[in-house]
């Protein structure tokens, strides 16, 4: 079975500031692991995505995480936030047929002018 | 690209009617749909996990005969949400993993509102 942990249910940056979002994850197998972000009344917009191969995974809107097995752990960076990145993050896990995906608490950035 | 659409994407009804809302791909066939439920600040809570033809897996906790969740082609998937009362009001996420390639995809979400 698969978990995801999100630390910190909100997270505040000034504009232009460094982003960093915390996800870390539990799997009984080797897991494919997700960012997705949610504007208000929207669905999931996937940002990025690891399943296998290089650990640094880079996606849409600048934004890149890293897959640390040691760790158990996926978090999500932006160098640069801007204000359109302001919305609520989701870190997912799944088996590698993208079964029995689970969710993080999610993750509400907010950025100040 | 690939898209999965909901519909309707808001519904408000009164309590102790039937809503069904459909989850389509548009085009591709999804071998697998599944349901989410999401509260207000809160994260998706997976519901089933449904099959082309055959009958869904719920997660425990889920109501099979509150929740009927019918997959009856590789491209829709319905969710009825039985008797609805006002506890039922939530915002329903579906997605379909793409038979041929193994992606999943999100739909865009129905927001359910019981009066």
């Amino acid at each position: 079975a698969q978990s995801v942990t999100q630390l910190g249910s909100h997270v505040s940056v000034s504009e232009g500031a460094l982003v960093l979002l915390r996800c870390n994850y539990s799997s009984s197998v080797p897991p494919y692991l997700f960012w997705y972000v949610q504007y208000p009344n929207q669905g999931l917009q996937l940002l990025l995505k690891y399943t296998t191969g290089a650990t640094l995974v880079k996606g849409i809107n600048g934004f890149e995480a890293e897959f640390k097995k040691s760790e158990t752990s996926f978090h999500l960076t932006k160098p640069s936030a801007h204000m359109s990145d302001a919305a609520e993050y989701f870190c997912a896990v799944s088996d590698h047929n993208n079964n029995d995906m689970r969710f993080g608490a999610g993750t509400r950035l907010t950025v100040k002018p | 690209g690939a898209v999965v659409s909901q519909h309707p994407s808001w519904v408000i009804c009164k309590s102790g009617t039937s809503v069904k809302i459909e989850c389509r791909s548009l085009d591709f066939q999804a071998t697998t749909m599944f349901w989410y439920r999401q509260f207000p600040k809160q994260s998706l809570m997976l519901m089933a996990t449904s099959n082309e033809g055959s009958k869904a897996t719920y997660e425990q906790g889920v109501e099979k005969d509150k929740f009927l969740i019918n997959h009856a082609s590789l491209t829709l998937s319905t969710l009825t949400v039985t008797s609805a009362h006002p506890e039922d009001s939530s915002f329903y996420i579906c997605s379909a993993i793409r038979g041929d390639t193994g992606e999943l995809f999100f739909g865009e979400g129905s927001r359910l509102t019981v009066l």
